[in-house]
């Protein structure tokens, strides 16, 4: 079974740091870019990240460049999420998701992951 | 950034009825447009890919149209189980947008 399963999230000060995980199963991790979706309390969904299968291209959206880093490790099937200078607006549930090519941009996002909650608040 | 447009936001229906939702695109993504379904606490269910394919599992009363700018979904005979949220989300480039959203509710 294609799964997908978030770790990671918290509670963390304005001006943290937090690392999130996602770890993969069923499916050739290697082969597929994968992204990371964040909806924060009651509003929509908003893509941040997306990573090549290989790891060698990664892009962000503005409101998160420059402070968050995906990164993968195709050997354990992980990819990760490394936030930085936290902000209150970055409250959110945060889950990944398989695109359906290898190379971003272009494709579906056809598995997701159930999510993992982080709380920005003094 | 492109900037999706979905509509209506919310939507009131019975079991039977045909149901419409549309997103449009503040330029041109050609197909590049994606529908998810999202139930509370689940995570988004792909339905819809290049803007008229069905993802396999989906039920074929499920179907999308459009390319350039103007897309819809449409339900063709809505189900107790497709009481949901409904999202359009384009990957012409990044950053991928999503719709705001439309909520369908039982009538």
């Amino acid at each position: 079974e294609v799964q997908l399963l978030e770790s990671g999230g918290g509670l963390v000060q304005p001006g943290g740091s937090l690392r999130l995980s996602c770890a993969a199963s069923g499916f050739t991790f290697s082969s597929y870019a994968m992204s990371w979706v964040r909806q924060a309390p009651g509003k929509g969904l908003e893509w941040i990240s997306a990573i090549s299968g290989s790891g060698g291209s990664t892009f962000y959206a503005d409101s998160v460049k420059g402070r968050f880093t995906i990164s993968r490790d195709n050997s354990k099937n992980t990819l990760y999420l490394q936030m930085n200078s936290l902000r209150v607006e970055d409250t959110a549930v945060y889950s990944c998701a398989k695109e359906i090519n290898h190379l971003p941009p272009g494709g579906l996002m056809d598995v997701w992951g159930k999510g993992t909650t982080v709380t920005v608040s003094s | 950034d492109i900037q999706m447009t979905q509509s209506p936001s919310s939507l009131s229906a019975s079991v039977g009825d045909r149901v419409t939702i549309t997103c449009r695109a503040s330029q041109s993504i050609s197909s590049f447009l994606n529908w998810y379904q999202q139930k509370p606490g689940i995570a988004p269910k792909p339905l819809i890919y290049a803007a008229s394919s069905l993802q396999s599992g989906v039920p074929s009363r499920f179907s999308g149209s459009g390319s350039g700018t103007d897309f819809t979904l449409t339900i063709s005979s809505l189900q107790p189980e497709d009481f949901a949220s409904y999202f359009c989300q384009h990957s012409y480039t990044t950053p991928y947008t999503f719709g705001q959203g439309t909520k369908l509710e039982i009538k």
